[in-house]
């Protein structure tokens, strides 16, 4: 594709709920990062897919937060228990992979998650 | 672990000044270092990378420089334009991950 797509690009659930963010990486991009960011702070890191495996997880905050990349092209960002404190936006990135992590990454324009 | 800090932490110029923006970090050990630019409510975008081995990096108005050895990285933009108006994030990478500054939120008045 020719960027990095994340839907929905809205989400308000109410706590306790479980939900789901999808994130599309650039088309051939072997590496797929997850970040959060709260308002008026920069993107704090939470994992990075080398292929389909998680290569670190050192960054989720704790066994609520899950992502999947099954077949090395889509991740899914899953969240369980949903604690208003999980409210903010959810960047995704992708890079070519070929410099493991240290390459340019391609940011998509997040999911705002509201918890209620 | 890796701390990264902007200063200022916002900015107002008029149209056509030139200015300088400032990313420090804690941890030398790098492997690069990155500027991106945030709109509201979008994402962000890359505008300067900086390997560890290099000094500075220049795109158009912008030049980003790295002085490893102290922590510290500075954006220059000439010639501001209101249309530059948006949030500035350093960003730098040790190993696998980037950590981010908190951003300066710029504002140029026409």
């Amino acid at each position: 594709g020719a960027g990095v797509s994340q839907t929905p690009s809205n989400k308000v659930t109410e706590k306790g709920k479980y939900v789901e963010l999808r994130c599309d990486p650039i088309s051939g991009h072997t590496a797929l990062y997850w970040y959060r960011q709260s308002l008026g702070q920069g993107p704090e890191f939470l994992i990075y897919f080398q292929g389909t495996g998680a290569a670190d997880d050192s960054g989720l905050p704790n066994d609520r937060f899950f992502a999947v990349r099954p077949e090395g092209s889509v991740s899914t960002l899953k969240i369980q228990r949903t604690e208003r404190g999980d409210s903010a936006v959810y960047l995704c990135a992708s890079s070519s992979g070929l410099a493991g992590g240290k390459d340019t990454q391609y940011f998509g324009p997040g999911t705002r998650l509201t918890v209620l | 672990k890796q701390e990264v800090t902007q200063i200022p932490a916002a900015l107002s110029v008029p149209e056509g000044e030139n200015l300088v923006l400032n990313c420090s970090f804690t941890d030398s050990a790098i492997y690069n270092l990155q500027w991106f630019r945030q709109d509201p409510g979008k994402g962000l975008t890359s505008l300067l990378l900086i390997q560890s081995s290099q000094r500075e990096q220049t795109s158009g108005r912008l030049n980003a420089s790295l002085d490893k050895s102290s922590g510290r990285s500075t954006l220059y933009i000439a010639a501001s334009q209101p249309g530059d108006s948006a949030t500035y994030l350093c960003a730098v990478v040790n190993n696998n991950d980037m950590r981010f500054g908190a951003g300066t939120r710029l504002t140029v008045k026409p």
